[in-house]
């Protein structure tokens, strides 16, 4: 079955400071990858998705991420956080050919803390 | 005008009593899903209707029945609470399947005591 791990429960950083998130999923031959974000008590929103093609998505808010099918890795990153960046991230994988759904599979979460 | 709502957004309630949270998107989508929040932050997802089908039910007990009167809505009724149901509960919808967004609503935090 599909995962994802997200290794970093936490990761703190002052204001304008880069930041990367770093997020492992399971192989498998076709995959679909997204970051979302959670700020305080609310849903959670996209971030940016990768299906296919350019390996280096860019989202909303600044942040890209690098697909990398050889180390199963979709790592989030921003060249300068903001205070408002403050929220918990979560990389999922969907599994279209496994599934035939867009069952989303979450990570456990990296909560981002940026410090003035 | 909010794309994806839940109601109510919290829910106290005592052990073996039956509970509902209703769920409304107004974005023409087609598929709904319900997905669970526990207080690790771990988001599971627990059905997904399309076009009022079940086509996703993971390993959720019977207790929790979900009902699609149409395609705008998707509801979750939860029979017998047990302390273990308290989490946050997020209504989603999208408009495919193929990686389309998924958009979320704010959550009911149940809590059964």
């Amino acid at each position: 079955a599909q995962s994802v791990t997200q290794l970093d429960s936490q990761v703190p950083v002052f204001e304008e400071a880069p930041v990367e998130l770093r997020c492992n999923y399971s192989s498998s031959v076709s995959v679909y990858l997204f970051w979302y974000v959670q700020y305080p008590n609310q849903g959670l929103q996209l971030l940016l998705k990768y299906l296919s093609g350019s390996t280096l998505v860019k989202g909303i808010n600044g942040f890209e991420a690098e697909f990398n099918k050889s180390q199963t890795s979709f790592h989030l990153r921003k060249p300068s956080v903001h205070i408002s960046d403050t929220a918990e991230y979560f990389c999922a994988v969907s599994d279209p050919i496994v599934y035939n759904t867009d069952k989303l599979i979450f990570g456990t979460g990296t909560r981002l803390q940026v410090f003035p | 005008d909010t794309a994806v709502s839940q109601t109510p957004k919290y829910l106290v309630t005592q052990m073996g009593n039956d509970k509902s949270i209703k769920c409304e998107q107004n974005l023409g989508h087609d598929t709904m899903y319900w997905y669970k929040q526990d207080s690790k932050k771990f988001l599971k997802i627990m059905f997904s209707y399309n076009n009022k089908e079940l086509i996703i039910n993971e390993t959720v007990p019977n207790r929790f029945s979900p009902k699609s009167p149409d395609k705008a809505h998707l509801n979750l009724h939860i029979n017998s609470l047990e302390l273990g149901d308290s989490a946050v509960y997020f209504c989603a919808s999208s408009q495919e399947h193929g990686g389309a967004e998924q958009y979320f609503g704010p959550g009911t935090r149940l809590t059964v005591t």
